[in-house]
């Protein structure tokens, strides 16, 4: 089985509007990390937030917000106000319990049209 | 603070030559990695280190692939002898704990021909 799924191959958002990437995973570890990068065209990979799976807060940064899920094992990044620059691919990751290695999803290019 | 750094941004070379990647993690982190992002596969982890040690080499799809970590400011990926099949582009991440999110370096393309 999938142990993170992306099922948005592509998306397309009007700049200036919010846009939500869905992003569900698998496991059965109590303790794991959720983790969103963004890779530009430019192809290197961003950092862009994180959550931990016994944060009950939702993470956020600046425009990026994580809706932290747990019983429906979910973690969708919300980014709000897009801009031109948000176009790329996004890649959900988790990381297990006790295990130090991320694993990707697919990925998600994400379109910013003026 | 400087970023992972690692080299070359491009390598193009013939089937059968060795192949070095280079990089460097962001100083005081101790955990390093090496990934492989190609489109039919994605991104996989190869190997990560731990205070320079190996940990999990699991990833490392053969003997032709061989990665160290002479020291905390370096690590190489070594592929001999390369295969066009192994065309891809190779990251490498630094986190400063386990926990912590992981860095990743611009990546080498590489292109075997």
């Amino acid at each position: 089985a999938q142990k993170i799924t992306q099922t948005q191959p592509g998306m397309f958002v009007q700049e200036k509007e919010a846009v939500t990437l869905d992003c569900t995973y698998d496991t059965s570890d109590q303790s794991y990390g959720l983790f969103w990068y963004k890779q530009p065209s430019s192809g290197e990979m961003i950092f862009l937030i994180y959550q931990g799976s016994y944060d009950e807060q939702n993470a956020t940064e600046g425009r990026y917000s994580l809706n932290f899920q747990k019983a429906r094992k979910s973690a969708n990044l919300v980014i709000s106000a897009s801009q031109l620059g948000d176009s790329a691919m996004y890649f959900c990751a988790m990381r297990e319990g006790g295990y130090n290695k991320l694993i990707f999803g697919a990925g998600t290019r994400l379109a910013v049209h003026p | 603070d400087a970023g992972v750094i690692q080299s070359p941004r491009h390598e193009v070379t013939e089937m059968g030559q060795e192949v070095t990647l280079r990089c460097k993690p962001i100083s005081g982190h101790d955990y390093l990695f090496w990934y492989r992002q190609t489109m039919m596969r994605g991104l996989e982890l190869l190997i990560y280190f731990n205070n320079n040690v190996p940990i999990d080499d699991s990833g490392m799809p053969e003997d032709r692939f061989s990665a160290k970590m002479p020291n905390a400011s370096f690590s190489t990926l070594k592929i001999q002898p390369s295969e066009p099949r192994d065309s891809a582009v190779y990251f490498c991440a630094s986190s400063f704990t386990s926990n912590q999110p992981q860095h990743f370096g611009d990546g080498t393309r590489l292109s075997i021909l």
